[in-house]
């Protein structure tokens, strides 16, 4: 199993752009989840999603984030418009249930908003 | 303010050595997880101990947990090189019927050769 995928790992991006964050959760697992990671704040959870459902997006910082999960296999955390406070490392977590047992998390999306 | 804090922030100690982080955490608990996360990648998880449990082993890592104080431990025992990491603990909550799970700030562990 490759494990949880993201994309881009890297992406540098101007002030005002869109930026779409993109991970691919384990086969099997039913249960995704978004963080947001910075040497201020910690790592937060910012969305989460169960059957592909949102079962809690409290985190979310604002309206200029959003989370999707069209099918099982698929998620997409997108910021529009892009802020320089939004730099941060973004990751992708997936686990079999939501009963929060283990939580396999993806390498991770270092975010750098100019 | 933190749910789960771990304490110390920062832990440097000689290979071989054992090395003991500590976590405390503010509401009932379902479960404590510790997780390592190595510089520049995701964190890994290490360990569950379930709020009815007071003791775990895995390998070299040995947690404790202590409902009535809120508190746990994580110990590594023989300390490699390899064992440079954060350790993050994190537990699990339920907040208006939803569990979600919260980490602390990590402490970050040097072993020196």
């Amino acid at each position: 199993d490759a494990g949880v995928i993201q994309s881009p790992r890297h992406e540098v991006t101007e002030m005002g752009q869109e930026v779409t964050l993109r991970c691919k959760p384990i086969s099997g697992h039913n249960s995704l989840f978004w963080y947001r990671q910075t040497m201020m704040r910690g790592l937060e959870l910012l969305i989460y999603f169960n059957n592909n459902v949102p079962i809690d997006d409290s985190g979310m910082p604002e309206d200029r984030f959003s989370a999707k999960m069209p099918n099982a296999s698929f998620s997409t955390l997108k910021i529009q418009p892009s802020e320089p406070r939004d730099s941060a490392v973004y990751f992708c977590a997936s686990s079999k249930t939501l009963t929060y047992n283990e939580q396999f998390f993806g390498p991770g999306t270092r975010l750098t908003v100019l | 303010s933190q749910q789960g804090e771990e304490d110390p922030q920062a832990l440097s100690i000689q290979e071989g050595e054992n090395a003991t982080m500590n976590c405390s955490y503010k509401t009932s608990i379902n479960n404590l997880q510790w997780y390592r996360q190595n510089s520049g990648r995701g964190l890994v998880h290490l360990i569950l101990i379930r709020s009815n449990e007071r003791e775990k082993h895995s390998g070299r890592l040995r947690v404790t947990l202590d409902t009535s104080k809120k508190s746990s431990s994580l110990l590594i025992t023989a300390s490699r090189a390899a064992d440079t990491a954060s350790y993050f603990c994190a537990t699990v909550i339920i907040i208006q019927g939803a569990q979600k799970l919260v980490f602390g700030q990590g402490t970050r562990l040097t072993i020196n050769p």
